[in-house]
């Protein structure tokens, strides 16, 4: 069983709508993680969360706006989506890197996104 | 810069047979290695990763995979394969004291009966 869990797990929106993604997890790791990922491509990363703060943003459009409010959320708002933005948008977390190295991601299942 | 490079995009393998998935990276640094599963529609699912030590790593559903530095080579591969096992691989490298993984393009493995 997962323990990243990402809610909605399809979305239908239209171009002028608002929505968001939600991630959750209780493992106690302090960076999250977006992915997006296209049929038959890899996870392309889309921002990382480190300790709560915005430690990188993947040079991704501005009508994707990551929110962390706290050390288990991860919300990712929507609008003005565009078509090409369909995809499964994909959660991750692991513990944060450090000397001794980095930990492993662990997934959610992921947000199947429709944009009309 | 870094980078993972995953030479099959398809491989076809007769249930039973062994499989070996090859992954080969660019990394300038200690690399910090993984194999993830994806069935359609899933998210990734660990199979196994590398750190340090032993060359050699075990993983879940009786995977294993060889370091080896002197190729830039991390290979996954098993003895058997099961139908169950027909899905994408990914092989990722993990960046030294940051928060950064990078992704093969992947190999989907289909399973014939």
């Amino acid at each position: 069983d997962t323990e990243v869990t990402q809610t909605p797990k399809h979305l239908v929106m239209g171009m002028t709508n608002k929505k968001s993604l939600k991630c959750e997890q209780h493992m106690g790791h302090r960076a999250m993680y977006w992915y997006k990922q296209k049929a038959k491509k890899p996870p392309e990363l889309m921002f990382v969360y480190s300790y709560e703060k915005l430690s990188i943003n993947e040079s991704v459009p501005s009508r994707f706006s990551p929110e962390c409010p706290n050390s288990s959320l991860l919300n990712l708002h929507l609008h003005a989506l565009q078509p090409e933005d369909s995809a499964l948008y994909l959660c991750a977390s692991s513990q944060v890197g450090t000397a001794e190295g980095t930990g492993e991601l662990f997934f959610g299942e992921g947000s199947r996104l429709t944009v009309l | 810069a870094q980078s993972v490079t995953q030479p099959d995009i398809h491989i076809t393998v007769s249930e039973g047979a062994s499989l070996e998935l090859r992954c080969n990276y660019s990394y300038g640094a200690t690399p910090y290695l993984f194999w993830y599963v994806q069935s359609p529609g899933q998210g990734l699912q660990l199979l196994l990763k590398y750190f340090s030590g032993d060359t050699l790593v075990q993983g879940i559903k009786g995977f294993e995979a060889e370091f080896k530095r002197s190729q830039s080579s991390f290979n996954l591969r098993k003895p058997s394969v099961h139908w169950s096992d027909a899905a994408e691989y990914f092989c990722a490298v993990g960046q030294y004291n940051f928060n950064k993984f990078y992704f093969g393009s992947g190999t989907k493995l289909n399973v014939k009966p």
